[in-house]
């Protein structure tokens, strides 16, 4: 089973500032398998980056997503209230398919 | 837009068979790699793949409950279901299904969760 580690579990910043989330794989995953997700208490959770790096339709240009070998990136560059939220990366390269343990990210 | 909504009992008995529906409305682009699926949240996890079906009923499931499973679908209704058998309080959790798009290769659209209790 492929692993994913996110770092840090939780992420304390204020409105205006630039986040990164890591999201370590295991094994080599081909980057066209690793997405990102935003969810929140009560929504429907949220694509927001698939093939490592394409924002999925609707996402503002703040998030971007990158890839380095077995670690990917989530990037969100100036920081919104809405942004608030636990992201989890994924892969869906090998079976079982997993996500990260996800990165709490909250106002400082 | 794709619309899903999960629904089935809140509350199950340890030993019995939790059963889900999710119910599909609106449109969207499709590609004949589209396939429905099922994922949850134990409380304080993270989120754990459960299985996979498409509209021809081929399935792909979780090793560590593939024991338990059976994932079906009804294309003319627009749902597809979940049963997860002998269940124990470790299945408590938020149920989610969801689109994975052929496209994108990635989880599209979402339902917004339903929360299953195992307890007596």
């Amino acid at each position: 089973e492929i692993v994913m580690t996110q770092s840090p579990v939780t992420l304390s910043l204020s409105p205006g500032e630039r986040a990164t989330l890591s999201c370590r794989a295991s094994q080599s995953v081909t980057r066209t398998y690793i997405s990102w997700y935003q969810l929140k208490p009560g929504q429907a959770p949220r694509l927001l980056i698939y093939g490592a790096s394409t924002r999925a339709t609707g996402i503002p240009a703040r998030f971007s997503g990158s890839a380095s070998g077995t670690d990917f990136t989530l990037t969100i560059s100036s920081l919104q209230p809405e942004d608030f939220a636990v992201y989890y990366c994924q892969q869906d390269y090998d079976l079982p398919y997993t996500f990260g343990q996800g990165t709490k990210l909250e106002i400082k | 837009q794709l619309r899903l909504q999960e629904s089935g009992p809140g509350l199950v008995r340890p030993s019995e068979t939790l059963a889900l529906t999710c119910t599909v409305s609106g449109d969207a682009i499709r590609s004949s790699s589209d396939y429905w699926a099922w994922i949850r949240q134990p409380p304080g996890k993270r989120l754990e793949w459960i299985g996979n079906i498409d509209d021809s009923g081929t399935t792909f499931y979780n090793p560590s409950l593939k024991s338990r499973l059976k994932i079906s679908v009804d294309t003319s209704r627009k749902q597809f279901s979940l049963e997860v058998s002998s269940v124990t309080a470790a299945d408590t959790g938020v149920y989610y299904c969801a689109r994975h798009g052929g496209l994108k290769l990635a989880y599209d659209y979402w339902g917004q969760g339903t929360l299953v209790a195992v307890s007596s």
